[in-house]
């Protein structure tokens, strides 16, 4: 069985620039969650994704934005990127009703110079 | 907001020792999960735990959820030297009537190294 699958695995951009991440679920799982780590710290909850829904979002700015579409693959948008924002950035999926336990992808590593 | 403190921060052994790991909170979680995160991965899931006092086996590995759902251990047996990367535990609560917000909190990681 495929894991979770994220694309590309690297990315770099420029301040100010928009990037676009995006994620794969397990099959048969509807919940799909991002989060973000930056380098030497923990993972940061950002996003939290069901049926289509954003269902729960973290501390962090509107211009971290997705969305999840009918197959439940999701995307990660973030806007007007800064410096900050260099981090690995990660995808988990979930069975629904099963959102405490999360598989997670390889993640994208976001470069912005 | 919740906080998980993870130690230790890292820790250096040899191989064949045992290690153990912490969590601990001032809130309570409903659920506790530890991971395994190798360099340039994404966090691999090795033990959950769903109730208080559970103690679960993977393989060498060992885990329980405290009694009072505000820390967590665990123990890895006879370390190897695939054992080495970053664990993390993580930590789940719910809201009345067991809403879920899907969020795992994170703690700050242990750094494993294993001396052949």
């Amino acid at each position: 069985e495929a894991g979770v699958t994220q694309s590309p695995t690297h990315l770099i951009k420029t301040r100010g620039q928009q990037a676009t991440l995006r994620c794969s679920p397990i099959s048969g799982h509807t919940s799909v969650y991002w989060y973000q780590q930056a380098l030497g710290l923990g993972l940061q909850f950002l996003l939290w994704y069901d049926e289509g829904e954003e269902r729960n979002r973290g501390n962090f700015p509107p211009r971290f934005s997705g969305r999840q579409f009918p197959n439940y693959s999701s995307e990660l948008n973030v806007n007007a990127l800064e410096l900050e924002d260099s981090a690995l950035y990660l995808c988990a999926s979930s069975l629904e009703g099963a959102v405490q336990t999360q598989y997670f992808g390889p993640g994208t590593r976001l470069l912005v110079l | 907001g919740q906080q998980l403190n993870q130690s230790p921060q890292s820790m250096f052994i040899q191989e064949g020792e045992d290690v153990s790991m912490n969590c601990t909170s001032s809130s309570i979680f409903n659920t506790w999960l530890w991971y395994k995160q190798d360099p340039g991965e994404g966090p691999v899931l090795l033990i959950a735990l769903y109730k208080a006092g559970e103690l679960t086996s993977n393989g060498r590995l060992t885990a329980q959820f405290g009694i009072t759902r505000k820390d967590s251990f665990l123990n890895i047996s006879a370390s190897i030297p695939s054992d080495v990367g970053i664990y993390f535990c993580a930590g789940q609560l719910k809201g009345a009537g067991g809403t879920s917000y899907g969020k795992l909190t994170f703690g700050q990681g242990t750094i494993l190294t294993v001396h052949p």
